[in-house]
């Protein structure tokens, strides 16, 4: 079974500084990666996901991940942060097939200062 | 992208009365559908997975006689919280996926739950 382990809850970030959201996954087969993005009261949107191919992907808003095989890791980036991204923001897994069910990390809180 | 449609947005209901929920897709064809409970700040705890036209299959300690699980079609599921009580409030979240082949799963904005 696969496991995804977010190790920061929180990351406090002064805006237009950069951001890292790290995210650990484990599975024994093949997987999928993503990080959704979660604002209040609101269900998730998906910023970004590796499937295959190029381990750098881009996404919506800014955002980037590396996927790293070795390190079984998935963070997630921003060079500059601006206030609209304070939001929780979760990295899923999903194995090869179809009717996998995606698995979520706990979630991290990035909240923005001015 | 393809649009997931949750109803309602929120309901209170009060304590040992049945809650609906429905979650459709519309503008694809749902061959598997993902409910999702979520607890104030904390994460997703997938509830079960159910496919059209077949039983659902529920996670390990989630009540299925409690929580029913209805996938009749490929644009409908929906959820059933029976006999509700206010433990049982929470944000409760669908998420559904195209046939083979697909990747990626859409969600829907949420039912907020609030039992009295």
């Amino acid at each position: 079974a696969q496991s995804v382990t977010q190790l920061d809850s929180q990351v406090p970030v002064f805006e237009e500084a950069p951001v890292e959201l790290r995210c650990n996954y484990s599975s024994s087969v093949s997987v999928y990666l993503f990080w959704y993005v979660q604002y209040p009261n609101q269900g998730l949107q998906l910023l970004l996901k590796y499937l295959s191919g190029s381990t750098l992907v881009k996404g919506i808003n800014g955002f980037e991940a590396e996927f790293n095989k070795s390190q079984t890791s998935f963070h997630l980036r921003k060079p500059s942060v601006h206030i609209s991204d304070t939001a929780e923001y979760f990295c899923a897994v999903s194995e090869y097939s179809s009717a996998s069910k995606i698995i979520f990390g706990s979630g991290t809180r990035l909240s923005i200062r001015p | 992208g393809a649009v997931v449609s949750q109803h309602p947005s929120w309901v209170i209901c009060k304590s040992g009365t049945s809650v609906k929920i429905e979650c459709r897709s519309l503008d694809f064809q749902a061959t598997t559908m993902f409910w999702y409970r979520q607890f104030p700040k904390q994460s997703l705890m997938l509830m079960a997975t159910s496919n059209e036209g077949s039983k659902a299959t529920y996670e390990q300690g989630v009540e299925k006689d409690k929580f029913l699980i209805n996938h009749a079609s490929l644009t409908l599921s929906t959820l059933t919280v029976t006999s509700a009580h206010p433990e049982d409030s929470s944000f409760y979240i669908c998420s559904a996926r195209e046939g083979s082949g697909s990747t990626e799963a859409f969600f829907g904005q949420g039912t907020r739950l609030t039992v009295v």
